[in-house]
């Protein structure tokens, strides 16, 4: 069974340009979640949806982020326009939910770079 | 506040020896969950052990054990018969089952650097 799939791996932009991040969950998971990782902030929450629906969305920094889930199997984080600040390397996440002990899956990551 | 305090930036083993790794938390609800990720240097996040607030045993998982103290709001990843594949860093994460928000947010720690020694 295919894990969560992220895709690009690796993105080099630069400043100002749209960044568009893509992730499809593991099938049958109603849980998915974005994530941004830094050397200086570690592992944060951005958002997470539930059955395609935003449920927690305090974690965006600002409205340059945004993320959408059109459907089950697929959902984009964008940034718009990209900063150097956001260079970090973005993990999607799937979990199927409803019981204390579900983990989350994780995508193997996005790299962004932004000059 | 934080709410996952791993208190180790790093943290070195002689292969074949056993590693307790920490993680201390701070949490007012009743029921919460307790995570503990792998992430070796290839950069993907690898699911450990899982301890719930109610469980009445420590969690196991093979050469993984949580030492869970929930008086002392702890809850320490023993790592048995370290190899040198644990080299990685381990993060330690928090759910609370009961929050606004929803229960599924995942708070995690800054983590800890393992390093196992040949």
């Amino acid at each position: 069974d295919a894990g969560v799939i992220q895709s690009p791996r690796h993105e080099v932009t630069e400043m100002g340009q749209e960044v568009t991040l893509r992730c499809k969950p593991i099938s049958g998971h109603d849980y998915l979640f974005w994530y941004r990782q830094t050397m200086m902030r570690g592992l944060e929450l951005l958002i997470y949806f539930n059955n395609n629906v935003p449920i927690d969305d305090s974690g965006m920094p600002e409205d340059r982020f945004s993320a959408k889930m059109p459907n089950a199997s697929f959902s984009t984080l964008k940034i718009q326009p990209s900063e150097p600040r956001d260079s970090a390397v973005y993990f999607c996440a799937s979990s199927s939910g409803g019981y204390s002990y579900n983990e989350q899956f994780f995508g193997p990551g996005t790299r962004l770079t932004v000059l | 506040a934080q709410k996952i305090t791993q208190t180790q930036p790093g943290m070195f083993v002689q292969e074949k020896e056993a590693v307790t790794l920490d993680c201390t938390y701070d949490t007012s609800d009743p029921s919460y969950g307790l995570f503990w990720y792998k992430q070796p240097s290839s950069g993907e996040m690898i699911f450990l052990i899982y301890q719930g607030s109610y469980d009445q045993q420590n969690a196991t998982e093979g050469r993984y054990s949580l030492n869970f103290q929930k008086a002392r709001k702890s809850a320490n990843l023993v790592i048995s018969a370290s190899q040198l594949g644990d080299s990685a860093m381990y993060f330690c994460a928090m759910r609370e089952l009961s929050s606004q928000g929803g229960s599924e947010k995942l708070v995690f720690g800054k983590g800890t650097k393992l390093t196992v020694n040949p």
